[in-house]
This record gives structure tokens, C-alpha cells and sequence, in this order.
């Protein structure tokens, strides 16, 4: 079946300009996470959310970022006035639930100049 | 603060020699703890879990890992290494009242030579 999708894969960005990020998560998966995965780091947690709501946000780095699932399946990954440390790979995966594993998608790989 | 480290940046193997990989986290409690791997333009992939019981854990592809409380370590292991083992390797831990977060360490990369 199909995985976890995001887009667009790849972005670049001049800074200052807002930028959104889509991910698909599985059909049928009721959590969905995001994570930032600076160069040549490991992932760092963001946000999380079971069905729409949004569990924790405690990882967002400040108040540019914001996430939203209105739906319950598709998210966004929103960054305003995009800086030069905003430049990673945003991963998101999905789970069936919480306290399941969790599916990664490809990410998306985030320049800002 | 928790926190999962993986001493080794970089490791090479020859293929068909064995691979251990370190992993050690820092939990006030027992930890959940997560291998997963990632190849260039792939997704992570979970390799293998440990929630509790049986400390040695067996994943997919051959690779195993071991839980000791006493070393703080999560070590992987494969007896055989193939070529197409080589990828970024990364370790992860969650707390056992908050088991979706999951921390991960900075990871290995681990080349493998024919």
C-alpha cells in the first residue's frame, strides 16, 4: 500500500518568504508527527497530532512554524519569515495510533537563502 | 534531560564482516528504544523495537539488538554485513508515559566495502 507522502521535496526559499509543507500520512493512521532533521543530525521532535488535535507542539522552535490537520489526515507545516536555520529536511510520519510505530515519509529537504 | 547518544559518526565494514553499532540514552526510567535506518532520498525505517521483556530483540533484515540496564545500552548488531546494508543508522528513545515522542541520536553511517 501506499506510505507516507510529502511535498514538494524539495523547496528553496529566500528568507523572509513563507513556505508550507504537505504531508499525507497513511489511510487510516490516526497520529501524525513532524520532525526537523538538521544537516548531518539526527530528527528532532516538533508536533504531534491525534485525529485534528494537536497533542503537543512543544518541539516548534518558535512562533513562525505552525502545524495544522483540520481533517484529521492531510497536514501542513507552515514557516513564516523563513530564516537561514530553518534550512533542514522536515520529516512526517504516521502511525496507527498512539503508542504505534511510526512510518516515515521521504521529507522534505528545506534551502533558505 | 533525556537524551540518546551514538558515539560512532562513521563506521566501515568489509562485507560479510559483523557489525555492532553503539547506542546509549540517558532515561530516569527504562526506556522504549527504536533502531531505524535510512538510505539517501528514503524514509526512516524501523529495524527493530524494545519495550520490555525478552532483551535481546530481533528486527528485520538480520540485524538484532541487546537492552542492557546496566550499560544504559541499546547496541545493534548483524552477524553479516551485505552492501546494501550501507545507510544512516539511528537510535531512538521515547519515555514510558510519553512513548511517541521519540528522541533519536545523531546517527552512524556506516560504509561497507566489497
Amino acid at each position: 500500500g501506499a506510505g507516507v507522502s510529502q511535498s514538494p521535496r524539495y523547496k528553496v526559499a529566500k528568507r523572509g518568504q513563507d513556505v508550507a509543507l504537505r504531508c499525507d500520512p497513511i489511510s487510516g493512521h490516526v497520529s501524525l508527527f513532524w520532525y526537523q532533521q538538521a544537516l548531518g543530525q539526527g530528527p528532532e521532535f516538533l508536533t504531534y497530532f491525534q485525529n485534528e488535535a494537536q497533542l503537543d507542539k512543544s518541539g516548534l522552535p518558535s512562533d513562525r512554524f505552525f502545524a495544522e490537520r483540520p481533517e484529521g489526515s492531510v497536514s501542513t507545516l507552515k514557516i513564516q519569515r523563513t530564516q537561514q536555520e530553518d534550512s533542514a529536511v522536515y520529516l512526517c510520519a504516521s502511525s496507527p495510533d498512539l503508542g504505534e510505530t511510526q512510518y516515515f515519509g521521504p521529507g522534505t529537504r528545506l534551502l533558505v537563502l | 534531560a533525556q537524551s540518546v547518544t551514538q558515539p560512532d559518526i562513521h563506521i566501515t565494514v568489509s562485507e560479510g564482516a559483523s557489525l555492532e553499532l553503539r547506542c546509549n540514552y540517558s532515561y530516569g526510567a527504562t526506556p522504549y528504544l527504536f533502531w531505524y535506518v535510512q538510505s539517501p532520498g528514503q524514509g526512516l525505517q524501523l529495524l527493530l523495537k524494545y519495550f520490555s521483556g525478552d532483551t535481546l530483540v530481533q528486527g528485520i533484515k538480520g540485524f538484532e539488538a541487546e537492552f542492557k540496564r546496566s550499560q544504559s545500552s541499546f547496541n545493534l548488531r548483524k552477524p553479516s554485513v551485505h552492501w546494501s546494508d550501507a545507510a544512516e543508522y539511528f537510535c531512538a528513545g521515547s519515555s514510558s508515559y510519553n512513548t511517541d515522542k521519540l528522541i533519536f541520536g545523531t546517527g552512524t553511517r556506516l560504509q561497507v566495502f566489497p
